[in-house]
């Protein structure tokens, strides 16, 4: 298994959709997650910590699955300004490094 | 305002030429980090120091060089030896291990 996996999208949803995207992680140890949100050509930027079962901020829910190992981010009431890929990042090694996804694209459309 | 400053935002390069990355905190962050993302792709660590004086190799150092003289500065070199350069490169910084990671805007290097 890949030490941090998501599924790439694009995911395409209407304005207003809910949409959930999920990321796998191999480092049973691991005790905090990220999600951290890209627009084109632009840093990341941090969406939202998650260090125990979960976190929720607005329209934006984070949990996570400990004995499955893998988060989700959920997103209601998309908006148009929501589309962006949105990174899962997992510490690793030691922890003293993070490792980022490949990220999961997302577009919402009118 | 806090925050991570990275310069230029546009870089250049010539066929043997070293070139030089800057990269400024001012939110007393200890642990600074490199990394490099190519077009579609994830982030990828190049270096990581988590105190002044103090750096570690991340996953593709290979032809990168990095110091850590200062709290606030870790400035990345591209080495000639590095034969595929072009690519975004951010710099991160945090307030330890395992904390999230605040990102300046990042270069942009191209070969001439």
């Amino acid at each position: 298994r890949k030490e941090v996996e998501q599924d790439p999208g694009p995911f395409n949803v209407p304005e207003g959709a809910t949409v959930a995207f999920n990321c796998t992680y191999s480092n049973s140890a691991s005790q905090s997650f990220f999600w951290y949100r890209q627009d084109c050509r632009k840093e990341p930027k941090l969406l939202m910590s998650v260090y125990s079962s979960g976190n929720e901020d607005g329209r934006f829910t984070a949990q996570l699955n400990r004995a499955s190992q893998y988060i989700s981010l959920l997103i209601r009431d998309s908006k148009l300004s929501d589309s962006a890929t949105y990174l899962c990042v997992v510490p690793t090694g030691t922890a003293s490094k993070l490792t980022f996804g490949t990220g999961t694209r997302l577009q919402v459309m009118l | 305002d806090g925050g991570i400053t990275q310069s230029p935002k546009y870089l250049f390069r010539k066929e043997g030429q070293n070139v030089t990355l800057s990269c400024e905190q001012n939110l007393n962050h200890d642990a600074m980090y490199w990394y490099r993302q190519d077009p579609g792709q994830g982030l990828r660590l190049i270096y990581y120091s988590q105190i002044v004086n103090d750096f570690q190799k991340g996953d593709i150092a290979e032809g990168y060089s990095v110091s850590r003289e200062k709290k606030e500065s870790f400035p990345l070199t591209v080495t000639s030896a590095q034969k595929n350069p072009t690519a975004f490169y951010l710099c991160a910084s945090s307030i330890g291990q395992a904390k999230p990671q605040h990102f300046g805007d990042g270069t942009r290097l191209s070969i001439l």
